[in-house]
């Protein structure tokens, strides 16, 4: 069974930073894609990032470029989502996806 | 970048169809996916590869992707498929890939 699970949400003062992380299992882990999508309290979803089975390709939501960076380790079945300079309008419950299945997301609150 | 475009709400009675529509240019030439969602949950996909349905979610949920729409038919609708439903394409080529439509708040009269 395909598994996605998320962690490392919190609340973060405005211009802080959070790490997200992401657990995978239930499939070969390495020969897939991720992405990263949010969603705002009551809005609808908003992809984030994208990276590569072999992270040799790397794509960002405009809203994000130069202040979240995206990775992953192959060899521990994980992804990760760095968030830096981080803004009010970044609260979200960010989601770990792959085509087809999605985690229960994480929830990140930026608030003074 | 390529953009989806959904009616922000659809509603229906219990045991009528409903249908909900996914406007983007050329979406017949991309592979559509479909996701409910209920308040407090991930997305779940109904609908992937334009028509083809997930082991368990039931045969009442189909859909179709041709031209410039895509759809997603609901039938025989019951109070437990009211949620929102977002389209999705895989944007091939672009350096923005999953595009999400806006949502469409399906509401069971």
């Amino acid at each position: 069974e395909v598994q996605l699970v998320e962690s490392g949400g919190g609340l973060v003062q405005p211009g802080g930073s959070l790490r997200l992380s992401c657990a995978a299992s239930g499939f070969t882990f390495s020969s897939y894609s991720m992405n990263w999508v949010r969603q705002a309290p009551g809005k609808g979803l908003e992809w984030v990032s994208y990276i590569s089975s072999s992270s040799s390709i790397i794509y960002y939501a405009d809203s994000v470029k130069g202040r979240f960076t995206i990775s992953r380790d192959n060899a521990k079945n994980s992804l990760y989502l760095q968030m830096d300079s981080l803004r009010d309008e970044d609260t979200a419950v960010y989601y770990c996806a792959r085509v087809r299945y999605w985690g229960q997301g994480t929830l990140v609150t930026v608030s003074s | 970048s390529y953009v989806l475009t959904q009616p922000p709400s659809v509603s229906v009675a219990p045991g009528q169809t409903a249908r909900i529509s996914c406007a983007g240019d050329n979406i017949g030439s991309k592979s559509v996916l479909w996701y409910q969602q209920k308040p407090g949950q991930a997305p779940v996909v109904v609908v992937y590869d334009d028509s083809d349905r997930p082991s368990g979610i039931p045969e009442r949920f189909s859909g179709s992707n041709s031209g410039n729409t895509a759809t997603l038919t609901i039938s025989r609708v019951e109070a437990g498929d009211e949620a929102d439903y977002y389209c999705q394409v895989w944007d091939n080529g672009s350096d923005h890939p999953w595009v999400f439509g806006g949502g469409t708040k399906l509401t069971v009269l």
